[in-house]
């Protein structure tokens, strides 16, 4: 069964520090993945995406890594800010374009 | 450019009645999808749209739920009669590519329905 699953479920960090969000999954094939950020009350908004040739991809303080072969990536935010504060979904595609989302980890950076 | 636009952004039912939500995608975007976002849940996808035809309804409870997108562009997403567990945050996406690779979604503010 395709499923992504995403660890820790929720994380509190204080501002200025670093954190790294878990996503696992068991989609095949595998087409390519996402990293979404979603804010409250908001629509996800993508940050990064990666095919199966691609081992890390930034976007800014935002750097994302993945390992086709265990299945496993992780987003790496660094010197948080309070604006991080977000619900972050990994997504991942299936080579028949279907999307399978995780259930996200809601980040809390505090001052 | 403009972004997708959904309304209206909250809605306050009592279960039993019927309500309708809104989309506009942005312009020259091919692809339309509705989704359903359970509190503490991933979005799941209900339907999904080229053009005006419909590529994949599998998930969408077609017992209480319709959605159309007759010229191809705006899109309503129909529940009647609602549930409880319909309370969910329903996003309106769109994409410029067709259905599957790569093209991005990008997702509304969505509608945060409550049933009670």
């Amino acid at each position: 069964k395709n499923q992504v699953e995403q660890s820790p479920q929720s994380l509190i960090i204080l501002e200025g520090k670093n954190c790294t969000l878990q996503c696992n999954y068991t989609v095949s094939p595998f087409s390519n993945l996402r990293w979404y950020k979603q804010d409250t009350g908001r629509g996800p908004v993508s940050l990064t995406i990666m095919t199966f040739s691609e081992n890390t991809k930034s976007n800014g303080r935002y750097t994302a890594t993945l390992d086709a072969d265990t299945k496993q990536s992780s987003l790496h935010i660094t010197a948080s800010q309070l604006s991080d504060s977000a619900s972050y979904i990994c997504v991942v595609r299936g080579s028949q374009g279907n999307l399978i989302f995780g259930k996200g980890t809601k980040l809390s950076v505090k001052p | 450019e403009a972004g997708v636009a959904q309304s209206p952004r909250y809605k306050i039912i009592e279960k039993r009645q019927s309500v309708a939500f809104w989309c506009n995608p942005i312009s020259g975007h091919a692809t339309l999808y509705w989704y359903q976002q359970i509190l503490g849940q991933g979005p799941k996808l209900l339907i999904q749209f080229q053009n005006n035809g419909v590529v994949d309804d599998s998930q969408l409870p077609k017992d209480r739920f319709s959605a159309e997108r007759l010229k191809g562009v705006d899109s309503t997403l129909k529940i009647q009669p609602a549930k409880l567990e319909d309370s969910a945050v329903y996003l309106c996406a769109s994409s410029f590519g067709l259905a599957g690779g790569r093209a991005e979604q990008y997702f509304g503010p969505g509608t945060r329905l409550t049933v009670t």
